[in-house]
């Protein structure tokens, strides 16, 4: 099956710096990969999602790359704020299915003030 | 409603006993989600619903584990002779119609299990 790998389990970054956050998976009919946030004490929820017919994609201060060759995934903050403090998963399809999604296992991001 | 809705927000339980978690999904989505989320862990898929389907139950750890959604809405989490490492969040989510393209999971808040 899937297993999707995340990088790093702990970030901490200063307020207005960038945060990077890398993932791998294995399965190479993986075509989805969303990224998730949870504020502490929160629900999950989505942020921003890439498929596999592009290279990257952007959302204001979150980006997200492919590289479907390596099989890695990554998100990029830019001009990271105190809000953006949050456990952050990565996750792909499992086996090409529309709805399995395999997650890693987070990396909680601090931005200190 | 809303949003997802999981009751109770928080049980505790002793070992041995059973439990039933309850999620009830946003109207009109087709799909619903059990995830487990350990310390320290990502979300760990139990069970899918779609629909009228059969549901996915191929993440659920053992035969302790069973879910039923009834009616296409609500769905239940039983746990059978609950053991300590069951201890958890579980979180369910429902998506509008993941079968036409990758939809975005919708979650509830959880249920923090605990077993004594």
């Amino acid at each position: 099956g899937e297993n999707v790998e995340q990088h790093p389990s702990t970030l901490s970054v200063q307020e207005g710096d960038s945060a990077v956050i890398k993932c791998t998976y294995s399965d190479s009919a993986s075509n989805y990969f969303p990224w998730y946030k949870q504020e502490l004490g929160k629900r999950p929820q989505l942020i921003i999602d890439i498929r596999s017919n592009v290279g990257e994609k952007k959302d204001q201060r979150i980006a997200v790359t492919l590289n479907k060759t390596a099989k890695h995934f990554s998100l990029h903050i830019t001009e990271t704020q105190p809000e953006d403090s949050a456990v952050y998963f990565c996750a792909a399809n499992s086996g090409g299915s529309n709805y399995k999604l395999t997650f890693g296992k987070g990396t909680l991001l601090t931005v200190n003030p | 409603g809303a949003g997802v809705s999981q009751s109770p927000s928080n049980k505790v339980t002793e070992k041995g006993k059973d439990v039933e978690l309850r999620c009830d999904p946003i109207s009109g989505h087709t799909a619903l989600y059990w995830y487990r989320q350990s310390l320290g862990q990502g979300l760990e898929f139990l069970i899918y619903f779609q629909g009228n389907s059969a549901p996915d139950k191929s993440g659920l750890p053992s035969d302790r584990f069973s879910a039923e959604r009834t009616g296409g809405s609500v769905s239940t989490l039983t746990i059978q002779r609950t053991q300590q490492e069951d201890s958890a969040v579980y979180l369910c989510a429902s998506s509008l119609n993941p079968s036409s393209t990758n939809e975005k999971l919708f979650f509830g808040s959880g249920t923090q299990l605990s077993v004594l």
